[in-house]
């Protein structure tokens, strides 16, 4: 158990819908990341907050949004969605606001858009 | 784009024997974490291992790095049908705060 708790673990949704996946990082951690794996385009980073703020952006889509909230805890929004973001969710965190620290992975958000 | 690049990519073996897989990548980096990920579960971190260091050991596993290469390697001792999973590396360039993952390695442990 690495101490990261996401929600729901599983999550079957219709196309033009919209998701918030949950996660709550380990006791301590001040930075949270999400990343989503696919099988064409494996695990790609989509964000990153550290407490609070926004600390680094990568291949996430406009339709996707998320935020971290005083508690540390952090959600991502998915809206208008495709068949194409299928995927699974991970969400990590580290006590780093850099990634020079070890990262711990939750379990993982499976979304299936149908 | 992929920063770390896995070798093989699957690999099967006999429990008991030793598994060996590598990692190559591009760019400096500051760190190169190794996890293992079980069929649609989460990841699990092995070892992270920083650009001054040569080589770490947990229990049954050993990673190398070596930095004029721009490689690493993680070996598994006396593999167990437990072991069976995929393997990825992931390298910090320092640059942003990322981590950036290959593709992984499909690990096959025959009982």
């Amino acid at each position: 158990d690495s101490g990261v708790t996401q929600t729901p673990k599983h999550l079957i949704t219709a196309t033009g819908q919209r998701v918030t996946l949950r996660c709550s990082p380990r006791s301590g951690d001040l930075s949270v990341y999400w990343y989503q794996q696919s099988l064409d385009q494996g695990l790609q980073f989509l964000i990153q907050y550290y407490n609070g703020e926004e600390r680094a952006k990568g291949n996430i889509l406009e339709r996707f949004s998320a935020q971290q909230f005083p508690d540390l805890h952090s959600e991502l929004n998915l809206s208008s969605l495709e068949l194409g973001d299928s995927a699974l969710y991970f969400c990590a965190s580290s006590t780093s606001r850099t990634g020079r620290n070890t990262i711990y992975f939750g379990e993982g958000s499976w979304l299936t858009v149908v | 784009s992929q920063q770390g690049e896995e070798d093989p990519q699957a690999l099967s073996i006999q429990e008991g024997e030793n598994a060996t897989m590598n990692c190559s990548y591009k760019t400096s980096i500051n760190n190169l974490q190794w996890y293992r990920q079980n069929s649609g579960r989460g990841l699990v971190h092995l070892i992270l291992i920083r650009s001054n260091e040569r080589e770490k050991h947990s229990g049954r596993l050993r990673v190398t790095l070596d930095t004029s290469k721009k490689s690493s390697s993680l070996l598994i001792t006396a593999s167990r049908a437990a072991d069976t999973a995929s393997y990825f590396c992931a390298t910090d360039t320092g640059a942003n705060s990322k981590l950036t993952f290959g593709k992984g390695i499909t690990l096959s442990v025959r009982p």
